[in-house]
C-alpha cells in the first residue's frame, strides 16, 4: 500500500532530551512537510523540502531540525530548545511542491513527563 | 499570509440531517483542500478543490474562486462524519489551514 507512516504514534520527552520523529512515504514525492497543531487549532508548518538534500524553514521552525538525505524519508528532531512541545505533529508530501495536492501520515503525539 | 476563515465553529446535526460549511480566504489561491479529522487525528483528504464542484458519496464541494469561498455539504449525516472539518489553502510554500468546525452527529 502507498501511503505516509509516521513513527511513533506516541512519544514521550523528559526536559532537556532531544528526540527525533519518523517519517517515511512510498508515494514516490517529491516535496516533504512538517506540521504541528495544537488542541483547538489548526495545523501550522514547522519546516519544508522540496527535494533531496535541501529543506527551509516555516512559520514556527523555532526549536525543530530536519534532515532530507532521501527521496523517502524527513525525520523531524525537537530539540531541548524547543520550550512548549506538546502537541500532534503531523507529516505531509505532496508529488511536487505548490499547487499540488498534499496527503497526511497518522501522525505522531509527543508529551512532556 | 493568507487568511482563512471556518464557519461554524460547531455543528451539531441529527443523524439524517443535512448540513453546510463554509470556508473564506483573503486572496487569490491555487489549491484547496478539505479534510476531516477524525476522532483519533487521523486527517483524511476530503477533496482538492481549487475551483468548481465536485461530489464524492454524500459529501459535496463548491469553491467559487472568484468570489473566495468554498462550501462543503453533507447530506444525511451519520455518526461517522463526527470530527473536525478543516478547509486548507496554498499560500506560496505551505497549506494554510483554518481553525476548523467540530461537527458532532448525534444517533
Amino acid at each position: 500500500d502507498g501511503g505516509i507512516t509516521q513513527s511513533p504514534k506516541y512519544l514521550f520527552r523528559k526536559e532537556g532530551q532531544n528526540v527525533t520523529l519518523s517519517c517515511e512515504q512510498n508515494l514516490n514525492h517529491d516535496a516533504m512537510y512538517w506540521y504541528r497543531q495544537d488542541p483547538g487549532q489548526g495545523l501550522r508548518l514547522i519546516y519544508y523540502s522540496q527535494i533531496v538534500n535541501d529543506f527551509q524553514k516555516g512559520d514556527i521552525a523555532e526549536g525543530y531540525s530536519v534532515s532530507r538525505e532521501k527521496k523517502e524519508s524527513f525525520p523531524l528532531t525537537v530539540t531541548s530548545a524547543q520550550k512548549n512541545p506538546t502537541a500532534f505533529y503531523l507529516c505531509a508530501s505532496s508529488i511536487k511542491h505548490n499547487n499540488q495536492p498534499q496527503h497526511f501520515g497518522d501522525g505522531t503525539r509527543l508529551s512532556i513527563l | 499570509g493568507i487568511q482563512v476563515e471556518q464557519s461554524p465553529p460547531d455543528l451539531i446535526l441529527q443523524e439524517g440531517a443535512n448540513s453546510t460549511l463554509r470556508c473564506n480566504f483573503s486572496d487569490s489561491v491555487n489549491n484547496l483542500q478539505w479534510f476531516h479529522q477524525n476522532p483519533w487525528g487521523q486527517l483524511i483528504n476530503l477533496f482538492y478543490i481549487p475551483s468548481g464542484t465536485k461530489q464524492n458519496g454524500r459529501l459535496s464541494a463548491t469553491t467559487v474562486a472568484t468570489e473566495r469561498y468554498s462550501l462543503l455539504y453533507i447530506s444525511s449525516s451519520q455518526t461517522t462524519d463526527s470530527g473536525v472539518y478543516f478547509c486548507a489553502v496554498d499560500d506560496d510554500y505551505k497549506l494554510s489551514f483554518g481553525a476548523g468546525t467540530t461537527v458532532t452527529v448525534r444517533a
